[in-house]
C-alpha cells in the first residue's frame, strides 16, 4: 500500500540553525500539507500546497517557514533560525484532492524536531 | 476556528459504547475524523459531508448536524484496538485546503 514517508525521523538542532524536513507524498496525490504537534497537544495545521504554490497557510506559518517541491517527488519544510518553541513532531500529509473537496489525508510517520 | 471536542477523555471496558462530540462555531462544509495512537501519525477514519454523504470506516459510524455545526462519532462494542486520541477536523466552507483539527478526545479501552 502506498504511504507517505518522512526523513529524518528525529532531528536535533541548535537554536538559530536552519532545518529542512523532507517528505515524499503518495505519488498520484496532488495536495500536500504540513502539520505540527507539540508534545501532548493537538495537531496544528501549518500549510497546504497545490500546483506548486501555497494554497492556504495558518497564522503559525510565518516568514520563518517555507515550503518547496524541488522535484517531482519531494516536499520540504524549511524552518529558518529555529527557536526552542519549534520543538515538536512535524507531520507531512498528502491527498488526491483538496480537503475542501472532501478527500482524506494520508499522514507520514512524522519528524520529531528537538531544538536545544 | 478550532473545533471543540467532548469529552476530553473517556475510559471504557471492552464491549462498551462511546460517543465523541465535535462542535464548531463556524458553518461547516464537511467533518473529518482521525484516530492517533501514541507516538504515531493520525489515521483517517471517516468524512461526513453536507447532505448526508459519508465515507470511511465500516465499524465506526458518525453523524453530522449541519445546522448545529456539530458532529458525533459513535464507537460501538469497543475493542482494545480502539484506544487512542480521536480528532475531528473541519474545513470551513469550500475555501480551499485550510484544515483545523479539534481539541482531541483520549479514549482508553481496558479489558
Amino acid at each position: 500500500e502506498p504511504e507517505v514517508t518522512q526523513t529524518p525521523s528525529h532531528q536535533v538542532t541548535q537554536m538559530g540553525q536552519e532545518v529542512i524536513l523532507r517528505c515524499v507524498p503518495i505519488s498520484n496525490h496532488l495536495y500536500f500539507y504540513w502539520y505540527r504537534q507539540i508534545l501532548g497537544q493537538k495537531v496544528e495545521f501549518l500549510v497546504s500546497f497545490y500546483n506548486n504554490e501555497i494554497s492556504e497557510k495558518s497564522e503559525i506559518f510565518d516568514d520563518q517557514f517555507s515550503v518547496e517541491r524541488p522535484d517531482g517527488s519531494n516536499f520540504t519544510l524549511k524552518i529558518r533560525s529555529t527557536k526552542l518553541e519549534d520543538s515538536a513532531m512535524y507531520f507531512c500529509a498528502s491527498s488526491e484532492g483538496g480537503t475542501g473537496s472532501s478527500y482524506e489525508q494520508y499522514f507520514g510517520p512524522g519528524t520529531r524536531l528537538t531544538v536545544t | 476556528q478550532q473545533p471543540v471536542q467532548s469529552p476530553q477523555a473517556v475510559i471504557l471496558r471492552e464491549g462498551e459504547d462511546a460517543v465523541i462530540n465535535c462542535s464548531s462555531s463556524k458553518a461547516l462544509y464537511s467533518v473529518h475524523w482521525y484516530r492517533q495512537k501514541h507516538g504515531e501519525a493520525p489515521v483517517f477514519l471517516m468524512i461526513l459531508l453536507k447532505g448526508g454523504e459519508q465515507k470511511g470506516h465500516e465499524k465506526i459510524s458518525a453523524s453530522f448536524n449541519e445546522k448545529k455545526q456539530q458532529s458525533s462519532l459513535y464507537l460501538t462494542a469497543s475493542q482494545l484496538s480502539y484506544s487512542g486520541t480521536y480528532f475531528c477536523g473541519t474545513v470551513e466552507g469550500y475555501t480551499g485546503n485550510q484544515f483545523y483539527f479539534g481539541t482531541g478526545t483520549s479514549l482508553t479501552v481496558i479489558p
